[in-house]
């Protein structure tokens, strides 16, 4: 296994609440990326940090956020909920600084929004 | 455009099968290059890297070819085991996925 861990395994939110997903990172892993995957797709990259500072973020709107850790934990906010925000939420790791190494996923968090 | 685009599949094969897997990718500034598996309702896995040079792991065989800006992957004798949607991504500061090709081989 990745030793990469998430947390809730399943979530169900209504439109217009906030969520707050949680990953722990293989210690040692300075990078953090999380990712949304909707049914049928390919992951969508969202954001990522490194030592505790974004330092990359993709097409996403600012009501997604995040924040990691000194631990190799990290935290996905996502306010005012949408329908579309239904999807499987993974967040992965790596041990340096850069983005394009090799990531080890978690197995994700599955938010349904209704 | 989009980012990274594959076949979209499906592939059905028999066992046994030799199937390939395309890709292609548009930011040529593109500094590393993988193919993930995915199984049905799991997270994406490290299948293999990509070289320049070309790199083979038993029966996968990956290649790269930077100046037309495609992947491919390459399954000879499939396996049963070997059904799973295949992701193609490509790294610059952070990681890009295809939308996945998903395989079934049949018995």
């Amino acid at each position: 296994e990745t030793g990469v861990t998430q947390s809730p395994t399943h979530l169900i939110k209504t439109r217009g609440q906030q969520v707050t997903l949680r990953c722990s990172s293989q210690s040692g892993h300075n990078t953090v990326s999380w990712y949304q995957q909707a049914l049928g797709q390919g992951p969508q990259f969202i954001f990522q940090y490194y030592r505790e500072e974004e330092n990359g973020r993709g097409n996403f709107p600012p009501r997604f956020s995040g924040l990691q850790f000194p631990n190799y934990s990290s935290e996905l906010n996502v306010n005012a909920l949408e329908l579309d925000d239904s999807a499987l939420y993974l967040c992965a790791s790596n041990p340096g600084g850069g983005g394009e190494e090799t990531q080890y996923f978690g197995p994700g968090t599955r938010l349904l929004v209704l | 455009r989009k980012e990274v685009e594959q076949d979209p599949g499906p592939f059905n094969v028999p066992e046994g099968a030799t199937v390939a897997f395309n890709c292609t990718y548009s930011n040529s500034a593109s500094q590393s290059f993988f193919w993930y598996r995915q199984d049905c309702r799991k997270e994406p896995k490290l299948l293999m890297s990509v070289y320049s040079s070309g790199n083979e792991d038993g029966r996968f065989t990956a290649q790269l070819n930077r100046a037309s800006q495609y992947i491919s992957l390459l399954i000879r004798d499939s396996k049963l085991s070997d059904s799973a949607t295949y992701l193609c991504v490509v790294g610059h500061n952070d990681m890009r996925f295809g939308a996945g090709t998903r395989l079934t081989v049949k018995p």
